[in-house]
């Protein structure tokens, strides 16, 4: 089992749609929680964090972290053809130090 | 503020020779950490510096590899020598804060061994 999980996709959303992206991890004390958006190409661009269980919302982007579940997701509402990207979920534990994990990364395309 | 820069951006080298990457933080971040990608791959997590401390280096591949972090300020990743596998593009990314804090990264280094 990979410590997070992804789904490749591709999503495939029309514009103006609400595009839902999940993210599952296995360690039980990873502490912070984050969303990237990659571009072909490009380094990784952060969206959002959040730490606590529940939803956080920043414009247009909402992220949702259920500990219980080992589950975070990110909604993007009314999507455009320029959130079509690669994006990464990825989580942090305490090591000592704070390793980061990545996901693979889910591709969304939307659709003019 | 100006971000993460890396140096240089591409380097093709052959199997067997050095190639040092280097990365300058975001001013007044104390956390450094290394990333690689391999082609097809997720990023997976080489190693994190606060200041000139390594406090986690447990995804570094091998003992070719060798980072550091004199001063506190920018970081070097070294390989030597250099194997076909360690072709892909290296991160850095910077944090202010430590285990909530939010990593920018830098434009990567895409490294080709042939």
């Amino acid at each position: 089992q990979k410590e997070v999980e992804q789904n490749s996709g591709p999503l495939s959303v029309p514009e103006g749609a609400i595009a839902s992206l999940n993210c599952t991890y296995s360690d039980r004390g990873s502490q912070s929680f984050f969303w990237y958006r990659q571009y072909s190409g490009k380094s990784p661009e952060l969206i959002m964090s959040i730490y606590s269980n529940g939803d956080k919302e920043d414009g247009r982007f909402t992220a949702q972290l259920n500990k219980a579940s080992q589950y975070v997701s990110l909604l993007i509402r009314d999507s455009q053809p320029s959130d079509s990207a690669t994006y990464l979920c990825a989580v942090r534990v305490n090591t000592g130090g704070f390793k980061t994990i990545f996901g693979a990364g889910t591709r969304l395309f939307v659709k003019a | 503020e100006a971000g993460v820069t890396q140096f240089p951006s591409h380097s093709v080298i052959e199997k067997g020779q050095t190639v040092t990457l280097r990365c300058d933080p975001i001013s007044g971040h104390d956390n450094l950490y290394w990333y690689r990608r391999v082609m097809g791959k997720e990023i997976k997590f080489l190693l994190h510096f606060v200041k000139e401390s390594k406090q986690d280096e447990s995804g570094m591949p091998n003992n070719r590899f060798l980072a550091e972090r004199t001063g506190g300020t920018y970081s070097t990743l070294k390989v030597q020598p250099a194997e076909l596998e360690d072709s892909g593009v290296y991160f850095c990314a910077s944090s202010r804060s430590g285990l909530l804090g939010e990593q920018y990264f830098g434009p990567g280094t895409r490294l080709t061994v042939t």
